[in-house]
């Protein structure tokens, strides 16, 4: 199966600042690669769909990039709503397989 | 709007089983495929399936085969997870989600807290 990896673990920010998370895929997944937000008690979120198409409602402050194995989320200037955890997760293969998220706090 | 509106919490003991269901409305239930994600407490989160409304086809993650089965009613636009042989690290929010083939999982349930206890 295929491994992603997301890095750093914890990313600790201040409101406005802008935040770069990576995630690694240990084969490619071309562009199958989805970042999804999740808040304490909520269910996660679609952000990002096909590597860099934001999804429906989703703010322009989120964007996504990259191809193959190395993946980038990037929020350009956070906001307070902001701080959560992020998951990438590939639709290249099955099974389908989740990073284990990135948690982006308040400094 | 479309919607996934999952099960109530459920407490089971060890070696039970357990079936969660997801109620979609919203939209055109056979056109999408369900996929089932858990999240252990304070951990991350687990692809657990996928199974197409459509044909009934089906994924499962290698851990679970054998002890978790999907299925669907298209009379009632819902989908069914049963988790059987439970253990205790099967407590978890399990959550249904729309997509999961050839699309993104862009709507989730609510999640189903399952608790396995002595």
């Amino acid at each position: 199966e295929i491994v992603l990896t997301q890095s750093p673990a914890t990313l600790s920010l201040s409101p406005g600042e802008r935040a770069t998370l990576s995630c690694r895929a240990s084969q490619s997944v071309g562009s199958y690669l989805a970042w999804y937000q999740q808040k304490p008690g909520h269910a996660p979120r679609l952000l990002i769909y096909d590597a860099s198409n934001r999804a429906t409602g989703i703010p322009a402050r989120f964007s996504g990039s990259g191809s193959g194995t190395d993946f980038t989320l990037t929020m350009s200037s956070l906001e307070p709503e902001d701080f959560a955890v992020y998951y990438c997760q590939q639709r290249s293969n099955w099974p389908r397989t989740f990073g284990q998220g990135t948690k982006v706090e308040i400094k | 709007q479309v919607q996934l509106v999952q099960s109530g919490a459920e407490v089971r003991k060890p070696g039970a089983s357990v079936k969660v269901s997801c109620k979609a409305s919203g939209y055109t239930f056979s056109n999408y495929g369900i996929t089932w994600v858990r999240q252990a407490p304070g951990q991350g989160l687990e692809w657990m399936a996928w199974i197409s409304v459509y044909n009934g086809d089906t994924k499962y993650a290698q851990k679970l085969q054998g002890r978790v089965t999907m299925t669907t009613d298209t009379s009632t636009n819902t989908a069914y997870m049963e988790l059987r042989s439970l253990r205790f690290d099967d407590t978890a929010v399990y959550y249904c989600a729309r997509g999961g083939d050839s699309r993104d999982l862009d709507y989730w349930g609510q999640g189903t807290l399952v608790s396995v206890s002595s």
